[in-house]
């Protein structure tokens, strides 16, 4: 089943960018991921879904600050312009045929 | 608006069983995949189950695969979980998703709490 590894903390000052990143395992390398963003206290929000061709699908609601990108393995959410709200804890998630998976998910720090 | 609510979390002893339930409303239910995701205290997201929405076929994770069963009643819009031989790494807030195919989990309920101790 496929792999997602996560750093686990990036930080960044207040309204400027910052990219986490979500490597699949190197069998896994094609698939399509989504992102979640998990704030404080309360439960998961879907952002966006990410292919490996770097075409991405937001869901409803999301900023335009939020942006996805990919290159080989790597999948990338990219936060602009970046706010106090935007202090959370960031979960890719994948899937096969019978398994869903998600990664050990980034805590972002605002500075 | 997807709204997904969960209920039937509690405290129970190790070895006991719980079920919990998650009613749906804002879309189609009976079309739709749906899954519950379980978060320990202080850890991350963890996969549990799914079961799709044409077909009803279920898959689990390996560490509840023959005490877990996953369930629905599309006449409901309900989601179950019938949790059996409950351990203490059973604990954690268990959320219900619903699960679009190729795009990951597009909707979250709050969550209901279940722990697992003596």
């Amino acid at each position: 089943q496929p792999v997602l590894t996560q750093s686990s903390s990036a930080s960044a000052s207040l309204g400027s960018s910052v990219k986490l990143t979500c490597t699949l395992s190197s069998r896994h390398s094609s698939y399509t991921i989504a992102w979640h963003q998990q704030q404080p206290g309360k439960a998961p929000r879907y952002l966006m879904k990410l292919e490996g061709s770097g075409r991405y699908n937001k869901g409803s609601g999301v900023p335009d600050r939020f942006s996805g990108s990919s290159s080989g393995a790597d999948r990338y959410l990219t936060i602009s312009n970046l706010q106090s709200e935007d202090e959370a804890d960031y979960y890719c998630e994948t899937w096969d045929i019978n398994t869903r998976v998600f990664g050990g998910g980034t805590k972002v720090t605002v500075l | 608006e997807v709204q997904l609510l969960e209920s039937g979390g509690g405290l129970v002893q190790p070895g006991g069983s719980l079920r919990l339930s998650c009613v749906a409303s804002g879309f189609n239910f009976s079309s739709c995949a749906m899954s519950w995701v379980r978060q320990a205290p202080g850890k991350g997201l963890e996969w549990v189950s799914t079961i799709s929405g044409s077909t009803g076929s279920t898959y689990y994770a390996d560490s509840v695969k023959g005490r877990f069963t996953i369930s629905r009643d599309n006449s409901k819009n309900t989601l179950y979980l019938q949790m059996n031989s409950l351990r203490a790494e059973d604990t954690a807030l268990y959320y219900c998703a619903k699960s679009v195919p190729a795009s990951g989990m597009d909707g979250w309920g709050q969550g209901t709490t279940v722990t697992v101790s003596s």
